[in-house]
């Protein structure tokens, strides 16, 4: 079975600032998908990036950017130039691909505050 | 484009009352997922249909939950008897596999109490 552990519960920067999520995970699998979504106070999941496991070359999306560490378990979420609709709660997900999709194990989240 | 759609939004209910939750995947999506939200547990996965077909309920807390999914654009989520600790926010998703690979696109949710 799959873990992902999310060890920061709260983080508070100011707007603009850069902030960095931090998020590890378990796993025997070679070939899986790596996810963050954002959670507003809305509750609406919104996906954010997505991180092939086979790709070395880490994912961005605009201001949204991962450090993705393979060897390490490790799949961190840069933000950069921080903004108040950041606020929201932010959740590392992990999918095994075998052949075919599979639900996603989520971390616990992590609530950032963009602070003005 | 319209997205994931569930009914209702907010449901509340008395413990021992059937409940349904419905959803309508984003059209063309091969999957879909049903998942529950709650403080103590945090997001977790009840189950998951592939063309229609129910591929994993391990994670379906016990009988008094049922899921179908009848046809491509409708799936339901039915706990019979509700119980107080089945108060939850119950996410349904949808995705592609071969376009979107994996990418799950997310429903508004669905806020059950029961009291």
């Amino acid at each position: 079975a799959q873990t992902v552990t999310q060890s920061q519960p709260e983080m508070s920067v100011q707007e603009a600032e850069t902030v960095t999520l931090s998020c590890t995970y378990d796993t025997s699998e070679n070939n899986y998908y790596l996810f963050w979504y954002k959670q507003p106070p809305s509750r609406q999941m919104i996906l954010v990036i997505r991180q092939e496991a086979y790709k070395q070359q880490n994912a961005t999306e605009n201001r949204f950017s991962v450090n993705f560490q393979k060897a390490a378990k490790s799949f961190s979420l840069k933000i950069s130039d921080s903004q108040l609709g950041d606020t929201a709660m932010y959740f590392c997900a992990f999918m095994k691909r075998r052949g075919g999709a599979d639900g996603l194990t989520f971390g616990k989240g992590t609530h950032l505050i963009i602070q003005p | 484009d319209a997205g994931v759609i569930q009914s209702p939004r907010h449901e509340v209910t008395e413990m021992g009352q059937e409940v349904t939750l419905r959803c309508k995947p984003i059209s063309g999506h091969d999957y879909l997922f049903w998942y529950r939200q709650t403080m103590m547990r945090g997001l977790e996965l009840l189950i998951y249909f592939n063309n229609n077909v129910p591929i994993d309920d391990s994670g379906m807390p016990e009988d008094r939950f049922s899921a179908k999914m009848p046809n491509a654009s409708f799936s339901t989520l039915k706990i019979q008897p509700s119980e107080p600790r089945d108060s939850a926010v119950y996410f349904c998703a949808s995705s592609l596999l071969g376009g979107g690979q994996g990418t799950q696109y997310f429903g508004p949710g669905t806020r059950l109490l029961v009291l």
